[in-house]
């Protein structure tokens, strides 16, 4: 497609469960992030990968989180153990350009994890 | 610490009125400034950004910001609302040279826009 896709677009969960989230970017684009957002607060950066590598993983909130992209395209955010305060969107963003540089981020629609 | 604040949660203005979105940031220099827009059903968009050079900056959509140093602000404006720009806004910042990705978001406003 044009755009980032993520999916799925809606997930519900229960306590304890293990969930994956994907994000396929835009075709070509090397940078890819992941944000979470919680209800009515602004979007907050998990993870950042620059082909293949995470870049950097500074936002990922405890080690139940973890993400991969294995080829340097699709990616899968995935959460362990999951808790009542992981639900939130799950964005996913790419650029053409990554570290040292200010490339526009294109955002996907996101994913809505619920977890009862 | 470094923060951005949206002071107004929501915002209500009349279509055709004149639109201005507060914005301030916390940063020990100048950082990076952007705007972004988050429709219903759609994915976040940035609006406009500021790096350097001229303060008012022009973005899509008619919005346009003024980055104010003295007052730490980069206030986004329209001069006529369209009620399709009903929405949610968020100022970003990033330190100078670091990755835009790493930007952190204010909480946003809504706005919400009378026929």
């Amino acid at each position: 497609g044009a755009g980032v896709s993520q999916t799925p677009s809606n997930k519900v969960t229960e306590k304890g469960k293990y969930v994956e989230l994907r994000c396929d970017p835009i075709s070509g684009h090397t940078a890819l992030y992941w944000y979470r957002q919680s209800l009515g607060q602004g979007p907050e950066f998990l993870i950042y990968f620059q082909g293949t590598g995470a870049a950097d993983d500074s936002g990922l909130p405890n080690d139940r989180f973890f993400a991969v992209r294995p080829e340097g395209s699709v990616s899968t955010l995935k959460i362990q153990r999951t808790e009542r305060g992981d639900s939130a969107v799950y964005l996913c963003a790419s650029s053409l350009i990554g570290q040292g540089n200010t490339g526009e981020l294109f955002f996907g629609e996101g994913s809505r994890l619920t977890v009862l | 610490a470094q923060s951005v604040t949206q002071p107004d949660i929501h915002i209500t203005v009349s279509e055709g009125a004149s639109l201005e979105l507060r914005c301030n940031y916390s940063y020990g220099a100048t950082p990076y400034l952007f705007w972004y827009v988050q429709s219903p059903g759609q994915g976040l968009q940035l609006l406009l950004k500021y790096f350097s050079g001229d303060t008012l900056v022009q973005g899509i959509k008619g919005f346009e910001a003024e980055f104010k140093r003295s007052q730490s602000s980069f206030n986004l404006r329209k001069p006529s609302v369209h009620w399709s720009d009903a929405a949610e806004y968020f100022c970003a910042v990033v330190p100078r040279g670091t990755n835009a990705g790493k930007s952190t978001f204010g909480d946003g406003t809504t706005l919400t826009v009378k026929p």
